[in-house]
């Protein structure tokens, strides 16, 4: 069974500072992985997402992801955040190829700049 | 990417009553997902509405309590039925695009039960 894991309900940065979201999965098979982001009161937008191409993973924003298989690990950065970065993120794991993708979230990590 | 729309955005409603929402989707689609987004809490997936066949339920959630409907490949609705303040929560429908089958989220439906 595939499941997630994001270290850190809440983080912290100052405005210019890396921003780095913890994210651990498990899955018996490779999966794919994806990062999304929830601003206040909107839905869920896709950030990025690894699905077994290039393990440096560039999405939209300024962020990036990196997969690491041996680590099991898909953290979240951001050399520099910005005081629009201020949201809810999201890893999500899913690891059926076959038939309808069915994604497990993690729990959330909510991201505060402080200017 | 998929444009998804819901409707209402948001709603308050009493106890007891039921409201069903609408999730439109600018492009067909075989799959349509119902999410529960619980307050400060992830996204609990509800059910999978396939066109043409009944929704499948995941475990802790019942036809009985979420009826499903998906009349044709661009639309379906979600109705939380004999709601109690435990339903107060966001919904949010997504749809599945693209050849990695990423999911693509509506805007959610904000859900407030007295």
């Amino acid at each position: 069974a595939q499941s997630v894991t994001q270290l850190g309900s809440h983080v912290s940065v100052s405005e210019g500072a890396l921003v780095l979201l913890r994210c651990n999965y498990s899955s018996s098979v490779p999966p794919y992985l994806f990062w999304y982001v929830q601003y206040p009161n909107q839905g869920l937008q896709l950030l990025l997402k690894y699905t077994s191409a290039a393990t440096l993973v560039k999405g939209i924003n300024g962020f990036e992801a990196e997969f690491k298989k041996s680590e099991t690990s898909f953290h979240l950065t951001k050399p520099s955040a910005h005081m629009s970065d201020a949201a809810e993120y999201f890893c999500a794991v899913s690891d059926q190829p076959g038939g309808y993708q069915k994604v497990t979230f993690g729990t959330g990590t909510k991201l505060q700049v402080i200017p | 990417s998929a444009v998804i729309s819901q409707k209402p955005s948001r709603d308050i409603c009493q106890r007891g009553t039921s409201l069903t929402i609408q999730c439109q989707v600018d492009s067909q689609v075989t799959m349509m997902f119902w999410y529960r987004q619980q307050p400060g809490q992830s996204l609990t997936l509800i059910a999978t509405a396939n066109q043409g066949s009944e929704a499948t339920y995941e475990s802790g959630f019942v036809i009985d309590k979420f009826p499903i409907s998906r009349p044709n490949l661009t639309f379906s609705t979600l109705t939380v039925s004999n709601m109690s303040p435990e339903d107060s929560s966001i919904y949010l429908c997504s749809v599945e695009g693209g050849v990695t089958r990423t999911q693509f989220f509506g805007p959610g439906t904000r859900l407030t039960v007295l």
